[in-house]
């Protein structure tokens, strides 16, 4: 069965360092999305991305936030200076026409900042 | 702004038996409401959905109730199986217009109990 697949499974950064978030969505799917979990509340929104360009962002995605589908394959997200609250499981997403069709998530990235 | 709520935090059920996990909505602009599972250190696994022009959809051994005028939801499982121990979270989206954006519940965690 196709998966998303993310990269690395778990991430600990320095607080203010650069960390680049990987994802390879299934091959035929068109809409790409991250969402973000801190330890012990809920799945959050964070942006959604279709055509090569952002469709919609949440105020958790500020400008210390982007992201990118670099080619064909990979869908990154790239958090500039991060800071302790940005520690959270980070799942990429991709759906083959939107939300009712079920998104197929990822396993994670868990971001640790320290 | 909790716009979906998952009011029981865990639930236990003995095998067999049928597992009945609510969610309530505030935002009477979701369109379509889903339902995920999660095992740890998984993302989350597309389970079942319903639009909000129905008010049952089944699927196997899974149902979703929708009552519109309560906002309410709630998935059945029955007969409920060991290998249903995880965290299930609601889900809900405005009208899909190609990639709207999934509001999560907090989630309920349900043990099945052998």
């Amino acid at each position: 069965e196709p998966e998303v697949t993310q990269t690395p499974s778990h991430q600990v950064t320095q607080m203010g360092q650069e960390v680049i978030l990987r994802c390879v969505p299934i091959s035929n799917h068109l809409y790409f999305y991250w969402y973000r979990q801190i330890l012990g509340q809920k799945v959050e929104f964070l942006v959604s991305f279709y055509n090569n360009e952002i469709s919609e962002k949440s105020e958790i995605f500020d400008d210390q936030f982007s992201v990118e589908r670099p080619d064909g394959s990979n869908f990154t997200l790239k958090i500039r200076s991060t800071k302790l609250e940005d520690s959270a499981m980070y799942f990429c997403a991709s759906s083959p026409r939107g939300t009712n069709y079920g998104y197929t998530f990822g396993s994670g990235t868990r971001l640790t900042v320290v | 702004d909790q716009q979906v709520k998952q009011n029981s935090p865990s639930l236990s059920v003995q095998e067999g038996r049928i597992s009945i996990l609510n969610c309530d909505y505030t935002n009477s602009m979701f369109d379509y409401f889903l339902w995920y599972k999660k095992y740890p250190a998984e993302g989350p696994t597309f389970l079942i959905s319903i639009s909000s022009i129905k008010d049952k959809n089944e699927d196997g051994r899974f149902t979703v109730f929708l009552n519109k005028s309560a906002k309410h939801l709630s998935l059945h499982i029955v007969p409920s199986q060991p290998g249903d121990s995880a965290v299930y979270f609601c889900a809900a989206s405005g009208a899909n217009f190609g990639n709207e954006k999934l509001t999560f519940g907090t989630g309920t965690r349900l043990t099945i109990i052998p």
